[in-house]
């Protein structure tokens, strides 16, 4: 299994530009999350998903939109960049056994807004 | 925000024990606590989980206070390699709803 994977690696976007921040899982999670991180800090929760079809809004979602049309895929999409998004973004899956959950990361987009 | 709290930085001898602590006094009793690392700038990795008893796996053991109410990860012998990021969660909210993650406490492995 690939686990998780995010596409791309590194992006330099200008001010205005728009662009989608690949996310697949290939272990049939029903759960999935995009998180962001800014230097030095923790992560903070963008948007999640709890199934296909299904997505709710996490701590910071202002200027991302987010779909869950297939269970494998988490598509993070930033409609007009701004330089407070430069930040690396995780994508994550997981699923819960009943016994708690344990979740799975991507390794990670570095984004910068210029 | 989330419900833990953690000392910002612990510095650790290699080969020694890390006793990291975490603090969860508004934990319901129905809530596991999870650990979670993140070296350097790679995505956070899950380390180990508990209800109420006292859970060991190949990479750590959690120790969690009978009252539930704070916890401590313990990595027995730990190695250069352990030089990271750890994050103590509890969810903010009951049921199925995301993990949040705090500042956690960066861990120095030295020398």
């Amino acid at each position: 299994n690939a686990g998780v994977t995010q596409t791309p690696k590194f992006r330099i976007l200008k001010i205005g530009q728009s662009m989608t921040l690949q996310c697949t899982q290939d272990m049939n999670h029903n759960y999935m999350y995009w998180y962001r991180q800014d230097p030095g800090m923790g992560l903070k929760l963008i948007y999640y998903s709890v199934g296909a079809g299904i997505t709710d809004k996490g701590e910071v979602p202002n200027g991302y939109n987010v779909s869950r049309s297939t269970t494998e895929d988490f598509p993070l999409r930033l409609e007009l960049a701004a330089p407070s998004q430069t930040s690396v973004y995780f994508c994550a899956s997981s699923y819960n056994t009943g016994g708690g959950e344990k979740l799975f990361f991507g390794s990670g987009t570095q984004l910068s807004v210029l | 925000d989330a419900k833990t709290t953690q000392p910002p930085s612990m510095d650790c001898a290699e080969g020694r024990a890390a006793n990291l602590p975490c603090n969860h006094s508004t934990i319901s009793g129905n809530e596991y606590v999870y650990w979670y690392r993140q070296i350097h700038s790679q995505g956070p990795q899950y380390i180990i989980h508990g209800l109420k008893n006292n859970e060991t796996n190949e990479m750590a053991s959690l120790i969690i206070t009978e009252d539930r109410k704070s916890s401590t990860l313990i990595l027995p012998h730990a190695t250069l390699r352990d030089t990271a990021v750890y994050y103590c969660i509890v969810r903010v909210q009951s049921g199925n709803t995301p993990l949040v993650f705090g500042k956690g406490t960066r861990l120095s492995v030295i020398a």
